[in-house]
C-alpha cells in the first residue's frame, strides 16, 4: 500500500514569488510514479506534473517543477512566479508500478492563496 | 466533448433514496477510474474498468454501491439506500490503453458530482 503525506493544509504567497508545496510518500514498490494535480473551487482535478521513480532528472513543466529526493521519499512541487490564478488545491498522488495496480492514492492536499 | 463529462453536477437526495451517477470518459480511453472526495480531503478509490470490466472495485466501501459500464464508454455509479456518510463529490477519471511498465499516463478527471444527503 503507498501513503502520501502533505503536511502543510494552507499557504499563503505573494504573488510574482515561487512557493514551494512538500510532498512525503511512502512505498514498498520498488518502481512508481508520482502526479501533483490541482483543484480549483471548480472542482475539476488538473494534471501539472509527473515523475517517475527512475527518472534521473527531476521534472519540470513550465513554471512547474518537481524536488524529487528519492532517498528521503519526497517529491516536492515548485511553482514559480505565482500568478492569482495559481489559488487552488494541489494534491500529490502516487501510483506502483505494477500491471493490475493502476489507481491513484492521493495526499490531503494543500491549499495555496496567492495575493496580489 | 474534449474532456471527461460528469452529470449530473449536483444531486441532493433523502436518505434512503438510490441516485446514480453518470461518466462520459475522453473518447478512446480505455481506463475509468472512479474516486469519493469527502470536504477537505484527497480523494479516494473506488473502483476501475478498463473496457467493460470492473478490474477492481477494492475501494467500493459497501455493497450499495455498484459501478458499472457495460459497453467501455459511459460509466454509472450508483449507490442504494444512501446514508449521510456518502455525502461526498464523486469523481471520474479516464486514461489511455494501459502498457505494461509505463505509469506516466495521467488520469484525466471530470468536474466531479457533489452528492449530499440529507
Amino acid at each position: 500500500a503507498q501513503k502520501i503525506t502533505q503536511t502543510q493544509p494552507g499557504m499563503f504567497v505573494q504573488e510574482k514569488e515561487a512557493v514551494t508545496l512538500d510532498c512525503t510518500y511512502d512505498t514498498s514498490d520498488p518502481s512508481y510514479g508520482l502526479f501533483w494535480y490541482k483543484q480549483p473551487s471548480s472542482g475539476e482535478m488538473i494534471f501539472l506534473i509527473y515523475q517517475g521513480s527512475y527518472d534521473q532528472q527531476n521534472a519540470t513543466e513550465g513554471r512547474y517543477s518537481l524536488n524529487f529526493q528519492k532517498a528521503r521519499k519526497s517529491a516536492n512541487l515548485v511553482i514559480s512566479a505565482s500568478q492569482l490564478g495559481d489559488s487552488a488545491m494541489y494534491f500529490c498522488a502516487m501510483r506502483a508500478a505494477r500491471s493490475n495496480d493502476y489507481k491513484l492514492s492521493f495526499g490531503a492536499g494543500t491549499t495555496v492563496t496567492v495575493r496580489a | 466533448g474534449a474532456g471527461v463529462s460528469q452529470s449530473p453536477r449536483y444531486k441532493v437526495a433523502k436518505r434512503g433514496q438510490d441516485v446514480a451517477l453518470r461518466c462520459d470518459p475522453i473518447s478512446g480511453h480505455v481506463s475509468l477510474f472512479w474516486y469519493q472526495q469527502a470536504l477537505g480531503q484527497g480523494p479516494e478509490f473506488l473502483t476501475y474498468f478498463q473496457n467493460e470490466a470492473q478490474l477492481d472495485k477494492s475501494g467500493l466501501p459497501s455493497d450499495r454501491f455498484f459501478a458499472e459500464r457495460p459497453e467501455g464508454s459511459v460509466s454509472t455509479l450508483k449507490i442504494q439506500r444512501t446514508q449521510q456518510e456518502d455525502s461526498a463529490v464523486y469523481l471520474c477519471a479516464s486514461s489511455l490503453r494501459p502498457r505494461a511498465g509505463s505509469i506516466n499516463q495521467p488520469q484525466h478527471f471530470g468536474d466531479g458530482t457533489r452528492l449530499s444527503i440529507l
